[in-house]
């Protein structure tokens, strides 16, 4: 069965680096998403991402965060400049269509902010 | 405004007895999509089942069942004879139509104590 695939698994970076989370989507798919959970906590909608461009963002996807498909494949999180409160499990999700409400989750990056 | 509603936070209970996980969902729009997902101790979102507001049919799936009702906005998950395996965070989550994101409950963690 076809997955959405997440690198790394876990990362640990220092306070006020930049960083990188991947994804790469179901191939056939349209829609792409990334999901934000704190520790014991709920999942939080982050962005959605459309044909190239953000179609829907979060009051928490501030100037700080940015999404990006940089080829046919990956998508991309960047967190610009990290704080202790960017701690957390980042989800990255895509679904088919617009008609298909089939999301598919990743396994998860657990960040880790020192 | 979407909400979903797990008001149990936590529920314990012993191997083989049946438990049940509450859900109650608000929203204005008619047509819409209700979720469960399985948070294991590994972290990442099992998906287990998707029903639209228009089949409030209720589901058997092993084990597993699922209680829809507009009539109270609630979308219950019954566990019968639970097993130590069914130990995980449970999920409830909301879509409505034509809207991008996911709208999740806070969760109830779920311990089958042997």
């Amino acid at each position: 069965e076809p997955e959405v695939t997440q690198t790394p698994s876990h990362q640990v970076t220092q306070m006020g680096q930049e960083v990188i989370l991947r994804c790469v989507p179901i191939s056939n798919h349209l829609y792409f998403y990334w999901y934000r959970q704190i520790l014991g906590q709920k999942v939080e909608f982050l962005v959605s991402f459309y044909n190239n461009e953000i179609s829907e963002k979060s009051e928490i996807f501030d100037d700080q965060f940015s999404v990006e498909r940089p080829d046919g494949s990956n998508f991309t999180l960047k967190i610009r400049s990290t704080k202790l409160e960017d701690s957390a499990m980042y989800f990255c999700a895509s679904r088919k269509d617009r008609n298909n409400y089939g999301y598919t989750f990743g396994s998860g990056t657990r960040l880790t902010v020192v | 405004a979407q909400k979903v509603t797990q008001a149990q936070t936590e529920i314990s209970v012993v191997e083989k007895e049946d438990v049940t996980l509450d859900c109650v969902y608000e929203t204005r729009d008619t047509t819409y999509y209700l979720f469960w997902y399985k948070q294991p101790p590994s972290g990442e979102l099992v998906f287990l089942i998707r029903r639209n507001s228009f089949d409030e049919q209720n589901e058997i799936s092993g084990r597993y069942s699922w209680n829809f009702q507009k009539s109270t906005s609630s979308f219950n998950f019954t566990i019968t004879a639970s097993q130590v395996v069914d130990s995980a965070v449970y999920f409830c989550a909301l879509c409505i139509q034509g809207a991008q994101k996911l709208v999740f409950g806070q969760g109830t963690r779920l311990t089958i104590n042997p």
